[in-house]
């Protein structure tokens, strides 16, 4: 089955700063990875997601980038800040009648410091 | 609109008590599934459904029981709960064409 490594677990930026946070896929067939951002105690909230066939997507300070080739995609969040301070999980799934059943990374917990 | 809702917030049990998580959605959406959300793991699907009378196993079903009747509700049963099932659960929900999925606001669940 489909395994979804992401890093780093934990990450801290002042705010301003910019913000990465990798994923790495192993099953090739897998076409779309959303991005869930899930602060303390709540749900999980979708942000961004990219299909296959797009490289990189973005919407305001947040962008997603995919590299099909090296099976491995990224979440880059520019200017960020407090607010931003949550849990982020990236995710997979082969698509069609597949996209529900999405593989999760661990999560990365982002802190932004005023 | 409600979305996706669950019940019960919390809930405690003791080894070998059964239970049921009830989900909801009032959105139309054929296909709904249920995680669990263990801490530094992530979310792993436990079950899923592709409409009313379909289910499937996902990841890690072992321990749990669904079925889906009506297009809006999605159940979890826990036949005989273990300690290590203690976790919080999440239902979600989407149109089958995807990709969006949508989450409920979970339930905590603790077995002694």
């Amino acid at each position: 089955g489909e395994n979804v490594e992401q890093h780093p677990s934990t990450l801290s930026v002042q705010e301003g700063d910019s913000a990465v946070i990798k994923c790495t896929y192993s099953d090739s067939a897998s076409n779309y990875f959303p991005w869930y951002k899930q602060e303390l105690g709540k749900r999980p909230q979708l942000i961004i997601d990219i299909r296959s066939n797009v490289g990189e997507k973005k919407d305001q300070r947040i962008a997603v980038t995919l590299n099909k080739t090296a099976k491995h995609f990224s979440l880059h969040i520019t200017e960020t800040q407090p607010e931003d301070s949550a849990v982020y999980f990236c995710a997979a799934s082969i698509g069609g009648t597949s996209y529900g059943k999405l593989t999760f990374g661990q999560g990365t917990i982002l802190t932004v410091h005023p | 609109n409600a979305g996706v809702t669950q019940t019960p917030k919390f809930q405690v049990l003791k080894t070998g008590q059964s239970m049921t998580l009830q989900c909801a959605q009032d959105m139309n959406h054929e296909y709904m599934s249920w995680y669990r959300q263990d801490p530094g793991m992530g979310l792993r699907l436990i079950h899923y459904s592709v409409g009313a009378g379909i289910t499937d196993q996902g990841e890690v079903p072992n321990g749990y029981n669904v079925s889906r009747s009506t297009t809006e509700d999605f159940p979890l049963r826990l036949l005989s709960a273990a300690p290590s099932q203690t976790s919080v659960y999440f239902c979600a929900s989407m149109l089958t064409g995807g990709p969006k999925q949508f989450f409920g606001p979970g339930t905590r669940l603790t077995v002694l």
